[in-house]
């Protein structure tokens, strides 16, 4: 079945850091991936996607690129912001459907936390 | 703006319980899911809907159900609370519709059982 692999939290820097927080896949076929943002006490809002091999999906700042020949979609920002703490789910979109159902599966979340 | 919404933020209950959690949307939007987030775990399915009185399992049903009479409004239900229930609940709701599957999420209810 498919998988999402991503790194454990929490992950801390200071204000204007590099950010990279690895995703890596399982997937039959050509999956469709994304970046959820959870900010504290919200629920989960899409921050980027990307639906084939090389494309680039980008918001706010951040960045990913789906990478198939290394199964990876990791996310970048150049320079991260205290607003930019939150919880990062890497999660893919499975082609195939069933009642007009595409199941998403979701990694398991990685805490970001960024101090002045 | 997509809007999904859910009838409370924190919820506490007794074991033993029949708990009810409402979520509704307001863009028309077919399919309907229900998620528990529990830390480590991430997001795991419980319930999802694709229309009016349908439902399928997800990856955890056991101790849960759902109803969906109407499109905008989709429930859970945990028919007799257990400790093992405490969780945070996040629904979402989606059109099959774009070429690009995404989902719209609620901000969550978290569900103590005492």
């Amino acid at each position: 079945g498919n998988s999402v692999t991503q790194m454990e939290g929490p992950v801390t820097l200071s204000e204007e850091a590099f950010l990279t927080i690895n995703c890596t896949y399982t997937a039959t076929g050509y999956p469709s991936l994304f970046w959820y943002v959870q900010y504290p006490g919200e629920g989960l809002q899409l921050l980027l996607k990307a639906t084939k091999a090389d494309d680039k999906g980008s918001n706010k700042g951040f960045e990913a690129t789906y990478r198939k020949e290394t199964t990876s979609f990791h996310l970048e920002k150049g320079s991260v912001q205290v607003s930019d703490s939150a919880v990062y789910f890497c999660a893919l979109s499975d082609r195939g459907r069933s009642g007009g159902y595409q199941k998403v599966t979701f990694g398991t979340g990685t805490k970001l936390q960024v101090i002045p | 703006d997509v809007k999904v919404t859910q009838s409370s933020r924190y919820l506490v209950k007794r074991t033993g319980e029949k708990v009810f959690l409402e979520c509704v949307q307001d863009m028309d939007h077919e399919n309907m899911f229900w998620y528990r987030q529990d830390p480590g775990l991430g997001l795991r399915l419980i319930y999802f809907s694709y229309d009016v009185k349908m439902k399928e399992k997800g990856d955890i049903p056991e101790g849960y159900s759902v109803s969906r009479e109407k499109k905008e409004r989709f429930s859970l239900i945990l028919e007799s609370a257990s400790t093992n229930q405490t969780s945070m609940y996040l629904c979402a709701s989606s059109s099959p519709g774009t070429a690009v599957y995404e989902q719209y999420f609620g901000p969550g209810t978290r569900l103590t059982v005492t």
